[in-house]
């Protein structure tokens, strides 16, 4: 069963600051997304990672995907407090590209 | 282009009835899958819907079930409502068959089951 894992659950940070959130995934996928929820909000798509080595950048947030070692990141630069949302990883199966298999989420609050 | 479109927003039932909730995709996409989200237990798959087929369905009980129109727009349904269905009901459109670059999400329904 694929499983996809996200740390740290909850995120605390300074605005200013530099941090990383994490995705791990337990078995091969060809395609690896990231979105954005604000809080009784809806989805919104960050970033699509299609192939190993893959790197995109949009304002203070970088994404990159290691299928080798099946693990995204998710790194934020200089934050500010509009970047304060819950982060959400997604993987699809190599085999089925119809459904997305989410992790547990990333809430981020960044404070002055 | 106007986005992902569903209605109700907001939805409050009590546990036994049923309820039927709607969403448009966006125009010219025929792809939509359905999502549930809980504080419990996440983002999960419910089934997507292409050309009015079911081609995917997650692990949900038969309480659960959708159908897709020609014009692509699709409802779910949930019968015999009970508490944990307590949730906030996403759907999403590509233009399909399936996710293909990325899934464009709606607003949601949130229901409460009483």
């Amino acid at each position: 069963e694929l499983k996809v894992e996200q740390n740290p659950l909850f995120l605390s940070m300074q605005e200013g600051k530099n941090y990383t959130i994490y995705c791990n995934y337990s078995t091969t996928s060809d395609r690896l997304y990231w979105y954005r929820q604000d809080p009784g909000k809806s989805l919104e798509s960050l970033f699509v990672l299609l192939s190993n080595g893959a790197v995109k950048q949009e304002g203070r947030l970088m994404a990159s995907l290691d299928t080798k070692a099946r693990l995204s990141t998710l790194h934020i630069t200089a934050a500010v407090h509009d970047l304060s949302a819950t982060y959400f990883c997604a993987v699809t199966r190599s085999y089925n590209t119809d459904k997305l298999i989410f992790g547990t989420g990333t809430r981020l609050q960044v404070f002055p | 282009k106007a986005g992902v479109t569903q209605t109700p927003r907001y939805l409050i039932k009590t546990r036994g009835q049923q309820v039927t909730l709607s969403c448009s995709p966006i125009s010219g996409h025929r792809s939509v899958s359905w999502y549930q989200q809980t504080p419990g237990q996440g983002l999960q798959f419910l089934f997507e819907y292409f050309s009015e087929t079911q081609r995917n369905k997650g692990n949900f009980p038969g309480r659960f079930s959708g159908r897709q129109f020609s014009n692509s727009r699709s409802e779910m349904n949930v019968s015999t409502l009970e508490l944990g269905d307590s949730a906030l009901y996403l759907c999403a459109s590509s233009p399909g068959p399936g996710i293909q670059e990325t899934q464009y999400f709606g607003p949601g329904t949130r229901l409460l089951v009483l």
